[in-house]
């Protein structure tokens, strides 16, 4: 299967700085990614769609301003965390299509740990 | 609202025996579901995926089975290993190539 990759798997960071999480597709282009976030014992809630060369698409309740998601080419996208706090401490994880339409295999990184103290 | 919900939330069983996970959703309106895997901290690994059109998929010891106009999907695994302890997941994706996921159900297999 496609091969989806995430950096850093696992961050420590002071509580009011800001954290960058990168999403690539090894061997396929995304015109599609999308950002989960998962708590602990829980399943993954979608956060946004991020689409290559325009603004992401946010899910209700989901802060635009404090999750920033930039997808700049076909192979990357970021979620950077702004002015993170300890309530921002989870798991986060992005998936991509290696064919862009919704009858084909997601595929996942695997994921990055955020912890914000 | 699409919801997912998946039966047993945890399940443990000896090893070799075969078992079934159950996972419903309110909205047929899917064209796909997809059934996943989840090693404790890591990412998802995607074990089956059954079209909107298809009624089962199987890979090795799994089976899938999609009932669509009752909102359900079983995942079967059979002579199981301790090696299949995770936590396995089902999503439904809808139009815009969303997934919406269960809960997870938590296997142990005891050796």
């Amino acid at each position: 299967g496609a091969v989806v990759s995430q950096h850093p798997s696992w961050v420590i960071c002071k509580s009011g700085t800001s954290v960058k999480i990168e999403c690539r597709s090894l061997d396929f282009q995304a015109t599609t990614m999308f950002w989960y976030r998962q708590f602990p014992k829980q399943s993954l809630m979608l956060m946004a769609t991020s689409n290559e060369g325009s603004k992401a698409t946010y899910e209700q309740g989901v802060e635009k301003d404090k999750f920033l998601i930039n997808h700049a080419s076909l192979t990357l996208s970021t979620l950077t965390v702004t002015s993170a706090h300890p309530e921002d401490s989870s798991f986060y994880i992005c998936s991509a299509r290696d064919i862009p339409a919704p009858n084909t295999e997601a595929f996942f990184g695997q994921g990055t740990r955020l912890t914000v103290v | 609202k699409q919801e997912v919900t998946q039966i047993p939330a945890a399940l443990s069983v000896p090893e070799g025996e075969n078992l079934v996970l159950n996972c419903s959703f309110t909205d047929s309106a899917i064209y796909n579901l997809q059934w996943f895997r989840q090693d404790p901290g890591k990412g998802l690994t995607s074990l089956l995926l059954i079209q909107s059109s298809q009624r089962e998929q199987t890979s090795g010891r799994l089976n899938a089975s999609l009932d669509k106009s009752s909102g359900r999907s079983t995942l079967y695994i059979a002579a199981s290993q301790p090696g299949d302890s995770a936590t396995y997941l089902c999503a439904v994706c809808n139009q815009g190539g969303k997934l919406i996921f269960g809960q997870g159900t938590e296997l142990s297999v005891k050796p």
